[in-house]
């Protein structure tokens, strides 16, 4: 069984376009993330959700909006896609809040997002 | 700010050559440091978490321990699927995960 899983696993969009990535764990964790992978593979935090709340929210374009229907799938949904937005989008869950030590993260496969 | 380098940037060993991977950090009041192993292609996967100077943890051929200042990742006697990048991470205060760069690691047989 998949922990964390992430579809689709490559999006490739015109520039301009509005695409939505998901995610979604079985864990049972209540804290979800969704993280950037530039091409120089610096992995980043974009958001953090615990039980539905938004926690983090780094700075981020408007155009990109996070939406967490329940506390088992965290979305990103991006507007006006620009070039800068191809990276590697990664989803990520934890089983306790964000402020705990005891953080480690569970990591889905991952969405390769490339913007023509 | 909290700042996380790793080094070397990538690292080449022959199958059965042991090794270290450095991970130096700043911060202010250190909640945490993580180590993943990432596959090409693939989400970075937990390996370890060290949370006070002078502790140690191993996993198999891996071994982490931790000081004041820097994380080491120690790999012994290495095999070709140890290869993937390791990332270094930590966490401080109320802040979500700081990342390293990571360090590429390639075993060839």
């Amino acid at each position: 069984d998949t922990a964390v899983s992430q579809t689709p696993k490559y999006l490739v969009t015109q520039m301009g376009n509005d695409k939505s990535i998901k995610c979604e764990q079985n864990l049972g964790h209540d804290t979800m993330y969704w993280y950037k992978q530039d091409s120089k593979k610096f992995l980043k935090i974009m958001f953090s959700y615990n039980n539905k709340e938004l926690i983090i929210n780094e700075t981020v374009p408007n155009r990109f909006s996070p939406k967490s229907p329940d506390k088992a799938h965290l979305n990103l949904h991006i507007n006006s896609l620009e070039l800068g937005d191809s990276a590697v989008y990664f989803c990520a869950s934890s089983p306790s809040g964000y402020l705990s030590s005891y953080n480690e993260q569970f990591f889905g496969p991952g969405t390769r997002l490339t913007v023509l | 700010e909290d700042q996380v380098t790793q080094s070397p940037e990538a690292l080449r060993l022959q199958e059965g050559e042991s090794s270290s991977l450095n991970c130096s950090y700043t911060v202010s009041g250190l909640r945490g440091l993580f180590w993943y192993r990432q596959d090409p292609g693939k989400g970075p996967e937990f390996l370890f978490t060290l949370y006070s100077a002078g502790e140690e943890k191993e996993k198999e051929r891996l071994k982490a321990t931790l000081t004041k200042k820097e994380s080491f990742l120690h790999i012994t006697a290495p095999k070709p699927e140890d290869s993937a990048t390791y990332l270094c991470a930590l966490r401080s205060g109320n802040t979500p995960l700081v990342f390293g760069k990571g360090t590429r690691l390639s075993v060839i047989a």
